[in-house]
């Protein structure tokens, strides 16, 4: 089934730095979202952007989505020590099919 | 307090054994799903629900079970048929009015080691 793979895998930044995360897809898709997941724990929902929306905003977060390259990325500014999480890509496709989530990038925020 | 709850948070069994995993919520969300992850990988869909007594299976329904008798309980059974069944499981509900293609909220995961 379609994924989307995020890049790179594995990041590590130093506190105050910005962190950027890319995920591309396939095929046209009805949403994107983004979401968080600390180690061992479930996954947390950060933001939600629909195929007509170009940028969102959310805090220190900003998700763009350019759809004609299939892509969209995912921006913390100021990172903190408390970033650092796995973050994952989730697609949601036309009709009535489930979100499929990516591999996600691992990123580690050094104080 | 609401949200997903899932127990065990830790489950150790038996090559051979069957074994059910609870997933609870009190969203009132419609749909609820079953993932699992293996160390440093994404998520998979075992199994979805959309509505009470209907699920359909995912893209790793195999050596799987579930069942949906009630809008806040959608349990797990990993059967001996699945042959790999050291992972960490995931349950989600979304309720919006997108879907299943809307945001899922997930619980704090169980993590099951066959020895």
């Amino acid at each position: 089934s379609q994924q989307g793979e995020e890049d790179p895998q594995a990041l590590s930044i130093q506190e105050g730095e910005n962190a950027t995360m890319n995920c591309s897809y396939k095929t046209s898709i009805n949403n994107l979202q983004w979401y968080r997941q600390n180690s061992g724990r479930g996954l947390v929902h950060l933001i939600l952007i629909r195929s007509n929306e170009r940028e969102k905003h959310s805090g220190r977060l900003r998700v763009t989505l350019d759809t004609s390259k299939k892509s969209s990325s995912l921006l913390i500014t100021a990172s903190r020590a408390a970033d650092t999480a796995s973050y994952f890509c989730a697609t949601a496709t036309s009709g009535n099919t489930p979100l499929v989530f990516g591999k996600g990038t691992r990123l580690s925020v050094i104080a | 307090d609401g949200g997903i709850t899932q127990s065990p948070k830790y489950l150790f069994r038996k090559e051979g054994q069957n074994v059910t995993l609870s997933c609870e919520q009190n969203l009132n969300h419609d749909a609820m799903y079953w993932y699992r992850q293996d160390p440093g990988q994404g998520l998979r869909l075992i199994y979805y629900s959309q509505i009470v007594n209907d699920f359909q299976k995912g893209d790793i329904a195999e050596g799987y079970s579930v069942s949906r008798e009630k809008k806040e309980s959608f349990p797990l059974t990993v059967t001996s048929a699945q042959k790999n069944p050291t992972a960490f499981y995931l349950c989600a509900s979304s309720g919006g009015l997108s879907g299943i293609t809307d945001t899922q909220y997930f619980g704090p995961g169980t993590r099951l080691t066959v020895l």
